[in-house]
């Protein structure tokens, strides 16, 4: 998975508790995104980081938060987590954003369930 | 109108025919275009990428760009059942990358 390791792999919580999610890449690549995965919509993003405390918000970022203090490390949290946010994320990273030819490379995902 | 759109399936085809999978975008500056390959429970898996009209061929896959009419499309040939998984295309028009829901693509031994 292109140097990518996501943790946890599998997350069960509770509503109205906050979970972090990490993202760890060995690839010294300045782009980082975090997707989600849910049936009938795709690969929706959630956040992205254009280098070390740069941020900017995807399509669906509401009741998610990010940071990113080190190259290597990109942080999903989800303040107080809602049913809705039950899913399976990514971590993605790219070198140099979205021009074009650039491509996207996967980590392994986290499967969290919010009950 | 979503901004890209592929038949979901099931598709079903025998092993050793060719799969033809299709999807299209709605924007029509999308520079590149790609093919991810995820099997149930992993990760999306790059396999193909294509930038410029017409055939890109590598090993038994063939991406199709059709700028023109706005459709992508991928080829497998000598299908094998290890082919079997959800294939997401891709597109990115020069700020982000937008993907489809997959089409979902099993081969019959």
């Amino acid at each position: 998975d292109a140097g990518i390791t996501q943790s946890p792999r599998h997350k069960v919580t509770e509503t109205g508790t906050p979970v972090t999610l990490r993202c760890h890449q060995t690839e010294n690549h300045r782009y980082m995104y975090w997707y989600r995965q849910d049936p009938g919509h795709g690969l929706r993003l959630i956040h992205y980081s254009y280098g070390v405390k740069d941020t900017d918000k995807g399509e669906v970022s509401d009741g998610y938060s990010v940071s990113r203090s080190k190259t290597e490390d990109f942080l999903l949290t989800l303040e107080s987590a809602t049913s809705s946010q039950t899913s399976v994320y990514f971590c993605a990273i790219s070198e140099t954003g979205v021009a074009t030819n650039e491509k996207l490379f996967f980590g392994s995902g986290t499967q969290l369930s919010v009950l | 109108q979503k901004e890209v759109e592929q038949n979901s399936g099931p598709l079903s085809v025998p092993e050793g025919a060719i799969a033809s999978l299709n999807c299209t975008y709605s924007d029509r500056v999308s520079q590149s275009f790609f093919w991810y390959r995820q099997y149930s429970g992993k990760s999306p898996e790059l396999i193909m990428s294509i930038y410029s009209n017409g055939d890109k061929e590598d090993g038994r896959f063939t991406a199709q760009l059709n700028k023109a009419s706005q459709y992508v499309s991928l080829l497998i040939r000598d299908s094998q059942p290890s082919d079997s998984a959800t294939y997401l295309c891709a597109v990115n028009p020069g700020n982000q990358f937008y993907f489809g829901t997959g089409t979902s693509l099993t081969v019959i031994p």
